[in-house]
């Protein structure tokens, strides 16, 4: 099992729709969990920070279940400014203060 | 936050040639750290960087193929050696959040490069 998996999608919604997607990963000791947001031909960037068991911020929420060992983000009344790619990432339980990203779930918003 | 200056954003290289990939940063830094990104793919960390010592290296990449410099806690380079083809790719370089958090991390733009 790969340590951070997510639907590589594409998500493709109008304007105005909620979505969701998941990101499941392995190591069941994490605590924190992170969404970065890469828009196409751009930089990832800090989107939401997720250490217990959920953030909201605006549309944006961010859940997390750790029986099942998933993260969900959630994005409410979608703008065609949120078509981008949504990477989950976690932490390694080691100190080596790495990053493990996931593959990535892109959105498309459409008018 | 904090504020990363990469370049060259982009460039096109002859096979067997070298390009070094710079990164400056406006806060001291400890941690640097540099991605290569395939296009549509994620994130894979090719070596972490910290001033005054070797930089750490992940499984498939080496020092030879991309040496790495830190001389100061703001700025770092990342050499890509006698190129081939399969180097085309994205570089990016990163920098732990400079007010502590050291699980996030804030990006340079990125250099795209493409190998004839």
């Amino acid at each position: 099992r790969k340590e951070v998996e997510q639907d590589p999608g594409p998500f493709n919604v109008p304007e105005g729709a909620t979505v969701a997607f998941n990101c499941t990963y392995s190591n069941s000791a994490s605590q924190s969990f992170f969404w970065y947001r890469q828009d196409c031909r751009k930089e990832p960037k800090l989107l939401m920070s997720v250490y217990s068991s959920g953030n909201e911020d605006g549309r944006f929420t961010a859940q997390l279940n750790r029986a099942s060992q998933y993260i969900s983000l959630l994005i409410r009344d979608s703008k065609l400014s949120d078509s981008a790619t949504y990477l989950c990432v976690v932490p390694p339980m080691d100190s080596s203060y790495k990053l493990i990203f996931g593959s990535g779930t892109r959105l498309l918003v459409r008018p | 936050s904090a504020v990363i200056s990469q370049k060259p954003s982009r460039d096109i290289c002859q096979r067997g040639t070298s390009l070094t990939i710079q990164c400056q940063v406006d806060s001291q830094v400890t941690m640097m750290f540099w991605y290569r990104q395939q296009p549509g793919q994620s994130l894979t960390l090719i070596a972490t960087a910290n001033q005054g010592s070797e930089a750490t290296y992940e499984s498939g990449f080496v020092i030879d193929k991309f040496p790495i410099s830190r001389p100061n806690l703001t700025f770092s380079t990342l050499t890509v050696s006698n190129m081939s083809p399969e180097d085309s790719s994205i570089y990016l370089c990163s920098v732990e959040d400079p007010e502590g958090d050291l699980n996030i991390q804030y990006f340079g733009a990125g250099t795209r490069l493409s190998v004839l």
